[in-house]
Protein backbone atom coordinates (compact mmCIF):
# COMPACT_ATOMS: atom_id res chain seq x y z
CA UNK A 1 0.00 0.00 0.00
CA UNK A 2 1.23 3.48 -0.69
CA UNK A 3 3.52 4.97 2.62
CA UNK A 4 2.34 8.30 3.73
CA UNK A 5 5.10 10.41 5.98
CA UNK A 6 4.78 13.91 7.59
CA UNK A 7 7.38 16.05 9.40
CA UNK A 8 8.31 17.61 11.53
CA UNK A 9 6.44 15.05 13.98
CA UNK A 10 6.04 18.00 16.51
CA UNK A 11 5.89 21.93 16.43
CA UNK A 12 5.76 23.93 19.43
CA UNK A 13 4.79 27.63 18.09
CA UNK A 14 4.22 31.17 19.72
CA UNK A 15 1.02 33.03 18.60
CA UNK A 16 1.84 35.08 15.17
CA UNK A 17 4.32 32.84 13.86
CA UNK A 18 4.29 31.19 10.45
CA UNK A 19 5.18 27.34 10.28
CA UNK A 20 4.93 24.76 7.17
CA UNK A 21 4.05 20.94 7.41
CA UNK A 22 5.15 18.74 5.04
CA UNK A 23 3.77 14.97 4.36
CA UNK A 24 6.00 13.00 1.79
CA UNK A 25 3.71 9.75 -0.18
CA UNK A 26 5.22 6.91 -1.80
CA UNK A 27 3.48 6.65 -5.00
CA UNK A 28 1.45 8.53 -7.47
CA UNK A 29 -1.76 9.59 -5.84
CA UNK A 30 -4.15 12.40 -7.01
CA UNK A 31 -6.56 12.70 -4.38
CA UNK A 32 -4.58 13.71 -1.68
CA UNK A 33 -6.39 16.02 1.81
CA UNK A 34 -5.29 17.59 4.49
CA UNK A 35 -6.93 17.60 8.16
CA UNK A 36 -7.22 19.31 11.42
CA UNK A 37 -7.86 16.57 14.41
CA UNK A 38 -8.60 19.31 16.92
CA UNK A 39 -7.93 18.94 21.09
CA UNK A 40 -11.64 17.97 21.09
CA UNK A 41 -10.98 14.63 18.37
CA UNK A 42 -12.54 16.07 15.80
CA UNK A 43 -11.67 15.44 12.07
CA UNK A 44 -12.12 19.03 10.26
CA UNK A 45 -11.10 18.75 6.32
CA UNK A 46 -8.78 21.68 5.48
CA UNK A 47 -7.92 21.05 1.52
CA UNK A 48 -8.63 18.34 -0.83
CA UNK A 49 -5.70 18.89 -2.69
CA UNK A 50 -4.79 16.11 -6.02
CA UNK A 51 -2.08 19.20 -7.34
CA UNK A 52 -1.17 23.02 -7.16
CA UNK A 53 -1.94 25.32 -4.41
CA UNK A 54 -4.52 26.40 -2.68
CA UNK A 55 -5.58 29.21 -0.10
CA UNK A 56 -8.08 29.51 3.12
CA UNK A 57 -7.61 32.31 4.83
CA UNK A 58 -4.22 31.67 6.74
CA UNK A 59 -3.63 28.52 5.72
CA UNK A 60 -2.82 27.01 2.38
CA UNK A 61 -1.81 24.07 0.95
CA UNK A 62 0.45 23.60 -2.21
CA UNK A 63 0.85 19.42 -3.86
CA UNK A 64 3.80 18.65 -6.77
CA UNK A 65 1.78 15.30 -7.27
CA UNK A 66 5.58 14.35 -9.75
CA UNK A 67 7.47 15.11 -6.69
CA UNK A 68 5.35 13.04 -4.67
CA UNK A 69 5.32 15.88 -1.22
CA UNK A 70 2.61 18.30 0.06
CA UNK A 71 2.91 21.57 2.17
CA UNK A 72 0.66 23.22 4.34
CA UNK A 73 1.70 26.47 5.38
CA UNK A 74 -0.17 28.36 8.77
CA UNK A 75 0.00 31.70 9.08
CA UNK A 76 0.17 34.01 12.12
CA UNK A 77 -0.85 30.72 14.03
CA UNK A 78 -3.44 30.86 16.68
CA UNK A 79 -3.71 29.06 19.98
CA UNK A 80 -6.88 27.47 18.24
CA UNK A 81 -4.42 25.99 15.71
CA UNK A 82 -3.27 23.63 17.89
CA UNK A 83 -3.94 20.06 17.38
CA UNK A 84 -2.55 17.35 15.43
CA UNK A 85 -2.68 17.72 11.42
CA UNK A 86 -2.75 14.61 8.98
CA UNK A 87 -2.36 14.43 5.57
CA UNK A 88 -4.01 11.18 3.55
CA UNK A 89 -4.64 9.78 0.64
CA UNK A 90 -7.54 6.74 -0.76
CA UNK A 91 -5.87 4.10 -1.77
CA UNK A 92 -7.33 1.95 -4.21
CA UNK A 93 -5.94 -0.95 -3.76
CA UNK A 94 -7.65 -1.59 -0.18
CA UNK A 95 -10.31 1.23 -0.80
CA UNK A 96 -8.79 3.27 2.84
CA UNK A 97 -7.82 6.40 3.55
CA UNK A 98 -3.95 5.99 4.49
CA UNK A 99 -2.74 8.45 7.03
CA UNK A 100 0.47 9.81 7.66
CA UNK A 101 1.95 10.07 10.74
CA UNK A 102 0.68 13.68 11.91
CA UNK A 103 2.38 16.62 12.89
CA UNK A 104 1.35 17.75 17.11
CA UNK A 105 1.50 21.47 16.68
CA UNK A 106 0.86 23.34 19.46
CA UNK A 107 0.61 27.28 19.52
CA UNK A 108 1.53 28.84 23.29
CA UNK A 109 0.07 32.05 23.66
CA UNK B 1 -26.56 21.04 5.16
CA UNK B 2 -25.58 18.90 8.08
CA UNK B 3 -22.44 16.82 6.10
CA UNK B 4 -22.05 13.91 7.79
CA UNK B 5 -23.57 13.16 11.57
CA UNK B 6 -22.69 10.12 13.88
CA UNK B 7 -24.56 9.72 16.67
CA UNK B 8 -23.93 9.06 19.64
CA UNK B 9 -21.29 11.28 21.08
CA UNK B 10 -20.67 8.92 23.63
CA UNK B 11 -21.62 5.46 24.74
CA UNK B 12 -20.60 2.96 28.08
CA UNK B 13 -21.74 -0.28 27.25
CA UNK B 14 -20.90 -3.87 29.16
CA UNK B 15 -19.52 -6.80 28.00
CA UNK B 16 -21.80 -8.86 25.97
CA UNK B 17 -23.89 -6.00 24.77
CA UNK B 18 -25.37 -5.30 21.26
CA UNK B 19 -25.47 -1.61 19.97
CA UNK B 20 -25.61 0.41 16.68
CA UNK B 21 -23.73 3.56 15.64
CA UNK B 22 -25.81 5.44 13.18
CA UNK B 23 -24.13 7.94 10.47
CA UNK B 24 -25.96 10.02 7.89
CA UNK B 25 -24.96 12.07 5.25
CA UNK B 26 -26.62 14.80 3.40
CA UNK B 27 -24.22 15.13 0.68
CA UNK B 28 -24.98 12.52 -1.95
CA UNK B 29 -21.91 11.13 -1.07
CA UNK B 30 -21.58 7.05 -3.14
CA UNK B 31 -18.74 6.48 -0.54
CA UNK B 32 -19.42 5.77 3.33
CA UNK B 33 -16.52 4.56 5.27
CA UNK B 34 -16.47 3.29 9.23
CA UNK B 35 -13.03 3.98 10.97
CA UNK B 36 -11.80 3.54 14.98
CA UNK B 37 -9.04 5.71 16.25
CA UNK B 38 -6.86 4.10 18.95
CA UNK B 39 -3.65 5.67 20.70
CA UNK B 40 -0.26 4.48 18.72
CA UNK B 41 -2.17 2.92 16.18
CA UNK B 42 -3.63 5.59 13.79
CA UNK B 43 -7.05 5.45 12.20
CA UNK B 44 -8.07 2.34 11.01
CA UNK B 45 -10.83 1.16 8.72
CA UNK B 46 -13.57 -1.38 9.62
CA UNK B 47 -16.39 -1.62 6.98
CA UNK B 48 -16.95 0.82 3.88
CA UNK B 49 -19.38 1.20 1.30
CA UNK B 50 -18.70 2.05 -2.57
CA UNK B 51 -22.88 2.59 -2.87
CA UNK B 52 -25.95 1.45 -1.93
CA UNK B 53 -26.53 -2.17 -1.32
CA UNK B 54 -22.65 -2.75 -1.35
CA UNK B 55 -20.36 -3.10 1.12
CA UNK B 56 -16.89 -4.92 2.42
CA UNK B 57 -14.55 -5.34 4.95
CA UNK B 58 -11.95 -3.30 5.80
CA UNK B 59 -8.68 -3.91 8.09
CA UNK B 60 -10.50 -4.65 11.15
CA UNK B 61 -13.84 -6.27 10.04
CA UNK B 62 -14.20 -9.26 13.10
CA UNK B 63 -17.36 -8.03 15.55
CA UNK B 64 -19.07 -5.34 13.15
CA UNK B 65 -21.58 -5.27 10.94
CA UNK B 66 -22.87 -2.86 8.45
CA UNK B 67 -25.50 -2.44 5.46
CA UNK B 68 -26.47 -0.16 3.31
CA UNK B 69 -29.91 0.15 2.28
CA UNK B 70 -30.25 3.66 1.15
CA UNK B 71 -27.28 6.45 0.33
CA UNK B 72 -27.31 8.62 3.31
CA UNK B 73 -27.50 6.00 6.16
CA UNK B 74 -24.60 3.33 7.07
CA UNK B 75 -25.15 2.38 10.57
CA UNK B 76 -22.54 0.27 12.48
CA UNK B 77 -23.24 -2.67 14.53
CA UNK B 78 -21.77 -4.47 17.52
CA UNK B 79 -22.99 -7.98 17.42
CA UNK B 80 -21.36 -8.45 21.00
CA UNK B 81 -19.58 -5.69 22.68
CA UNK B 82 -15.93 -6.46 24.06
CA UNK B 83 -14.05 -4.40 25.79
CA UNK B 84 -11.38 -4.53 23.27
CA UNK B 85 -13.56 -2.35 21.25
CA UNK B 86 -13.31 0.46 23.33
CA UNK B 87 -12.12 3.54 21.19
CA UNK B 88 -13.45 6.41 19.12
CA UNK B 89 -15.01 5.71 16.14
CA UNK B 90 -15.39 8.20 12.87
CA UNK B 91 -17.76 7.83 10.11
CA UNK B 92 -16.38 9.44 6.79
CA UNK B 93 -17.77 9.75 3.25
CA UNK B 94 -16.72 10.86 0.00
CA UNK B 95 -18.41 11.22 -3.72
CA UNK B 96 -16.68 9.11 -5.84
CA UNK B 97 -15.45 9.98 -9.42
CA UNK B 98 -13.33 8.24 -11.92
CA UNK B 99 -10.36 7.85 -9.81
CA UNK B 100 -10.50 9.86 -7.49
CA UNK B 101 -12.55 9.80 -4.43
CA UNK B 102 -13.30 13.64 -4.30
CA UNK B 103 -12.31 15.01 -0.39
CA UNK B 104 -13.40 12.93 2.75
CA UNK B 105 -15.73 14.53 5.32
CA UNK B 106 -16.11 13.28 8.74
CA UNK B 107 -18.71 13.24 11.48
CA UNK B 108 -17.95 14.42 14.93
CA UNK B 109 -16.69 10.92 16.33
CA UNK B 110 -18.64 8.31 18.62
CA UNK B 111 -16.72 7.87 22.31
CA UNK B 112 -17.25 3.98 22.99
CA UNK B 113 -16.48 2.36 26.33
CA UNK B 114 -16.33 -1.16 26.93
CA UNK B 115 -16.65 -2.26 30.48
Amino acid sequence: GIQVEQSPPDLILQEGANSTLRCNFSDSVNNLQWFHQNPWGQLINLFYIPSGTKQNGRLSATTVATERYSLLYISSSQTTDSGVYFCAVHDFGNEKLTFGTGTRLTIIP
Amino acid sequence: NAGVTQTPKFQVLKTGQSMTLQCAQDMNHEYMSWYRQDPGMGLRLIHYSVGAGITDQGEVPNGYNVSRSTTEDFPLRLLSAAPSQTSVYFCASGSTRGQGVDGYTFGSGTRLTVV
